[in-house]
């Protein structure tokens, strides 16, 4: 049930732009997104709801394929603040429990 | 407060030992989830409340683990008879949920247990 996340770790340098990806076997209701810094709780950036939607603020932003079962992370421009390791959690249903990839570890350098 | 409070933040113990964590939600917060993390996972959900009931234990590993919330708010996860495998920050989570489904999660800054 756990959602596949790729890439494992992505290294960027400031500016650059990253992709990450999160993929289910099973129909989703929702994918959420969320970051987490080392030593830290994970903190919200988006939940995207419907097949097809699209979601972002700043220059973090998302897209979610109801009927590929995948949602994709955007990152353009990096900062050196976006370091940090990023999570999917996937909804099959409605009311259902949230289940985390095991997360993809993004260093931006200066 | 105005965040998600679990104590202790640290809490070292020996095999074999019985263990409870302690989690206090954001005011108003319906949902309430508890995650384990060990080092380089994602969170591992454990179970999951609303209001005082537990809508979904499936993750909670054996019987040695347990959950309550009696009132609706403050959660105690307990842990018997530790073993080593349960090292690990436990996270708990709250949310309002009111679009229906798991809304935003608002974690706490967890439970590191070392089970010695």
């Amino acid at each position: 049930q756990q959602p596949v996340q790729s890439p494992q770790a992505v290294i960027l340098r400031e500016g650059e732009d990253a992709v990450i990806n999160c993929s289910s076997s099973k129909a989703l209701y929702s994918v959420h997104w969320y970051r987490q810094k080392h030593g830290e709780a994970p903190v919200f950036l988006m939940i995207l709801l419907k097949g097809g939607e699209q979601k972002g603020h700043d220059k973090i932003s998302a897209s979610f394929n109801e009927k590929k079962q995948q949602s994709s992370l955007y990152l353009t421009a990096s900062q050196l603040s976006y370091s940090g390791t990023y999570f999917c959690g996937t909804e099959r249903k409605y009311g259902n429990k949230l289940v985390f990839g095991a997360g993809t570890i993004l260093r931006v350098k200066s | 407060g105005a965040g998600v409070s679990q104590t202790p933040s640290n809490k070292v113990t020996e095999k074999g030992k019985y263990v409870e964590l302690r989690c206090d939600p954001i005011s108003g917060h319906t949902a309430l989830y508890w995650y384990r993390q060990s080092l380089g996972q994602g969170p591992e959900f454990l179970i999951y409340f609303q209001g005082t009931g537990a809508a979904d234990d499936s993750g909670l590993p054996n019987d040695r683990f347990f959950a309550v919330r009696p009132e609706g708010s403050v959660s105690t996860l307990k842990i018997q008879r530790t073993e080593r495998g349960d090292s690990a920050v436990y996270l708990c989570a709250s949310s309002f949920a009111a679009q229906g489904g798991t809304g935003e999660l608002f974690f706490g800054e967890g439970s590191r247990l070392t089970v010695l």
